[in-house]
């Protein structure tokens, strides 16, 4: 089935970790995305990247890494400098323009211990 | 800057009742796609419809409407015959031409979301 797949699906982090959220999708989309969900905030922008070798910070990028060495696989990488990381992390991937939808995956959950 | 504002937190309504949420938004492009998506107690977006801004003919879909009016720069989504699988978090999101890049896909700007309960 065509999709995306983020892991885990819950995880824990101790003050001061860095630790990488896994997201690969299998749909062939160039775009892929990482936002961030808070209670009552809806979801910001953390970073996008619209080709290999390529990303863009979004609006809340401060604390947070990314690589796209392949198509298929965008990670994140929530590091100590990120204040506050407790939060609902989602992945997401697209065809390229402004005019498509984009497909999530099922989210991880990150909380700070 | 780009925004959309969902002024509805939280609605609660008993089954079988009709329920509109409200999407308002702000661009300076005139070129945009607006976008709702549904989030069920699973945690994953679903998309539920696409509307650009040249297309201001409202659309039905079986128990779900959109009503989209450039005048009031509003999208409001109403669910006709509500039903206990509606009861999910709904988002209203904007992608503009500009964007960041000028065009191509550079993510979405969401509302904060309208939590619909539907109570059986």
């Amino acid at each position: 089935d065509g999709g995306i797949t983020q892991s885990p699906k819950y995880l824990f982090r101790k003050e001061g970790q860095n630790v990488t959220l896994s997201c690969e999708q299998n749909l062939n989309h160039d775009a892929m995305y990482w936002y961030r969900q808070d209670p009552g905030q809806g979801l910001r922008l953390i970073y996008y990247s619209q080709i290999v070798n390529d990303f863009q910070k979004g609006d809340i990028a401060e604390g947070y890494s990314v690589s796209r060495e392949k198509k298929e696989s965008f990670p994140l990488t929530v590091t100590s400098a990120q204040k506050n990381p407790t939060a609902f992390y989602l992945c997401a991937s697209s065809s390229l323009g402004f005019n498509t939808e984009a497909f999530f995956g099922q989210g991880t959950r990150l909380t700070v211990v | 800057a780009q925004k959309v504002t969902q002024a509805q937190t939280e609605i609660s309504v008993v089954e079988k009742e009709d329920v509109t949420l409200d999407c308002v938004y702000e661009t300076r492009d005139t070129t945009y796609y607006l976008f709702w998506y549904k989030q069920p107690p699973s945690g994953e977006l679903v998309f539920l419809i696409r509307r650009n801004s040249f297309d201001e003919q409202n659309e039905i879909s079986g128990r779900y409407s959109w009503n989209f009016q450039k005048s009031t720069s509003s999208f409001n989504f109403t669910i006709t015959a509500s039903q206990v699988v509606d009861s999910a978090v709904y988002f209203c999101a904007l992608s503009e031409a500009g964007g960041y890049s000028g065009g191509g896909a550079d993510g979405l700007t969401f509302g904060k979301g309208t939590h619909l309960i539907i109570q059986p």
